[in-house]
């Protein structure tokens, strides 16, 4: 497709079980971007991408979160032990070279942790 | 520490009533100030950048400016469509700071 594809759009889960979000950047794009965003809250950054690497994990907000990219395309954001601190929505985004260039979002997943 | 500061945080218009919403930033550092639109259940979508102060876009009843602290989203005879929450996020290093948008719902 041409846009970000994120999977799975919404996700249930049981505290305390571990959680995979996955997200597909548009082609050629080498810099993604994994952001959060609860109710009524603004977006919070994660981590950041460049190609394979990721210069940038000042967001995680604590070491149960952890991504990973790989052949720099898709993306997996993992969090272990998930808390019912950890709903919200988890939103992916791409951009051609990332220097502040304009970013694309995708869909989402929404997690809920029960 | 960076900060981006939307205004107001809610906006209800009559449909061709036109107006303005704000988005104030720290400067330092500052890599491009970015605006986007946001539906409900949707990512956010691209609508500008503006990377210098003077700098103007346009695109369709949407027109952004900035100064050397802030900038302005105007709606210029806006219609239902145009119901959404606008955000705007401010590019430091490799990455964006976002505001916590303004919700704008044009009535009919």
């Amino acid at each position: 497709g041409a846009g970000v594809s994120q999977s799975p759009s919404n996700k249930v889960t049981e505290k305390g079980k571990d959680v995979e979000l996955r997200c597909d950047p548009i082609s050629g794009h080498t810099a993604l971007y994994w952001y959060r965003q609860s109710l009524g809250q603004g977006l919070e950054f994660l981590i950041y991408f460049q190609g394979n690497s990721a210069p940038d994990k000042s967001g995680l907000p604590s070491d149960r979160f952890s991504a990973e990219r790989t052949g720099g395309s898709v993306s997996t954001l993992t969090i272990q032990r998930t808390q019912q601190e950890d709903s919200a929505v988890y939103l992916c985004a791409s951009s051609p070279t990332g220097m502040n260039t304009e970013a694309f979002f995708g869909q989402g997943t929404r997690l809920t942790v029960v | 520490e960076d900060q981006v500061t939307q205004s107001p945080e809610a906006l209800r218009l009559q449909e061709g009533e036109s107006s303005s919403l704000n988005c104030s930033y720290t400067v330092s550092g500052l890599r491009g100030l970015f605006w986007y639109r946001q539906d409900p259940g949707k990512g956010p979508e691209f609508l500008f950048t503006l990377y210098s102060a003077g700098e103007e876009k346009e695109k369709e009843r949407l027109k952004a400016t900035l100064t050397k602290k802030e900038s302005f989203l105007h709606i210029t005879a806006p219609k239902p469509e145009d119901s959404a929450t606008y955000l705007c996020a401010r590019g430091i290093r490799e990455k964006l700071t976002f505001g916590t948008g303004t919700r704008l719902t044009i009535i009919p």
